[in-house]
This record gives C-alpha cells, structure tokens and sequence, in this order.
C-alpha cells in the first residue's frame, strides 16, 4: 500500500516570497512521484512529475520538486510566487504498475499582493 | 484538458434517481479513470479501464456502475445505492506508454437534492 501526506493544508505567502510546499510519501515499492494544481472548479493539470533520472524537476513557470529518496520526499518550491499561483496542489504517488495513483490531501496556496 | 471533455459540468438530480456522467476523449490513449473529490480533500479513485471492455473497481466502488464500449468514451453511472454522491466528479486517462501520467479532464458538479 501507498500513501501521501501533506502536511499543510494551507499556506498563505506574500506575492514575490519564496514557498515550499511539502509532500511527504511511502510505498514499499518504487514510485513516481507527481505535482498538480488546481484553480476553483476545474479538473487537475499536471505541473511536474519524476519518473526516473535526475531528481530535480522543473516546471514551465518556475516551480521545482526534488525527489529524496532517504527522506521520502517530493517537496514542491518555488523562489518568488504570483498572485496567479493561488490555487489548490495535490502531491501524488504512483507504482510501477501505472494504475494507482494516490493522493495526498492538497495544500492551498494563497499568494497575498 | 485538451482532448478530454466532460459533461455537464453542473448536474442536478433529485434523491433517488440514477445519474450518468459523460467522459469523452480523442487523444486515442488506452487508460481511463474516474475519480470523486470532495471538499477539502484529495483524489479518491472509483474505477479505471484500461482497454475497451474491460474495467477495474477503484477504492470506492460501491454505488457506482461504468461501461467501456468504446476507447474514447468511458460513462460514469451513480445509482441511488450511493449514499452520499454530492461531489466533484474528474475523469483522467492515461497513454498506454506512459500509464503512470494522468491527464485530467474539466470536471462535473454533481448535486443530490
């Protein structure tokens, strides 16, 4: 079995501030590991996933996640946020057999001006 | 988002009668799930299908029915035997290549009355 923990559940920021949103996990199996975001009544849009490789991963518009494997972890940052970056973000784990993705249970991000 | 389409995105019903929520997709990808989400929570998975005709129960099964006739298209059924179906319905697939990535759709509003 798998879980996902997010232990925020809302993390209010000043607009141009740094935030870390954090996600922790474990599974007895290997994971990939998955960020997504969600802005008021609409579906999930994937902002960075790790797969395998380098375990720094970079989205478009400037948030990163580094996979820690030791600490089981998929910590999400990013170094000046937005206004428009408020929003909902879902941690999420999969296994390697692809059909079970486990949710963690979101952090609202409120970017204040 | 993109190729998936999800309909209505706001839907009413009265206690005690069966409801289908459509999901629909051109992106020709193998895997599709539905999931229920609820307020201030995660992602809850009722049930994926990843090849036409065949389905598997998600963690929260009980009181829905889905059908795979066609690769493009994946109804979600809430029968009356769902106690409590008020909740935010998010349709995804998945590409058979990469079935650990999930693609979400717009997502339907569903209110028991």
């Amino acid at each position: 079995a798998q879980s996902v923990t997010q232990l925020d559940s809302q993390v209010p920021v000043f607009e141009e501030a740094p935030v870390e949103l954090r996600c922790n996990y474990s599974s007895s199996v290997s994971v990939y590991l998955f960020w997504y975001v969600q802005y008021p009544n609409q579906g999930l849009q994937l902002l960075l996933k790790y797969l395998s490789g380098s375990t720094l991963v970079k989205s478009i518009n400037g948030f990163e996640a580094e996979f820690n494997k030791s600490q089981t972890s998929f910590h999400l940052r990013k170094p000046s946020v937005h206004i428009s970056d408020t929003a909902e973000y879902f941690c999420a784990v999969s296994n390697n057999a692809g059909n079970m993705l486990t949710f963690g249970g979101g952090t609202r991000l409120m970017v204040k001006p | 988002d993109g190729g998936i389409t999800q309909s209505p995105k706001y839907l009413f019903r009265k206690e005690g009668q069966n409801v289908t929520l459509s999901c629909e997709q051109n992106l020709n990808h193998d895997a599709m799930y539905w999931y229920r989400q609820d307020p201030g929570q995660g992602l809850r998975l009722i049930y994926y299908s990843q090849i036409v005709n065949d389905f598997q129960k998600g963690d929260i099964a009980e009181g829905y029915s889905v059908s795979r006739e066609k690769k493009e298209s994946f109804p979600l059924t809430v029968t009356s035997a769902q106690k409590n179906p008020t909740a935010f319905y998010l349709c995804a697939i998945a590409s058979g290549g990469d079935l650990n990535t999930q693609y979400f759709g717009p997502g339907t509003r569903l209110t028991v009355l």
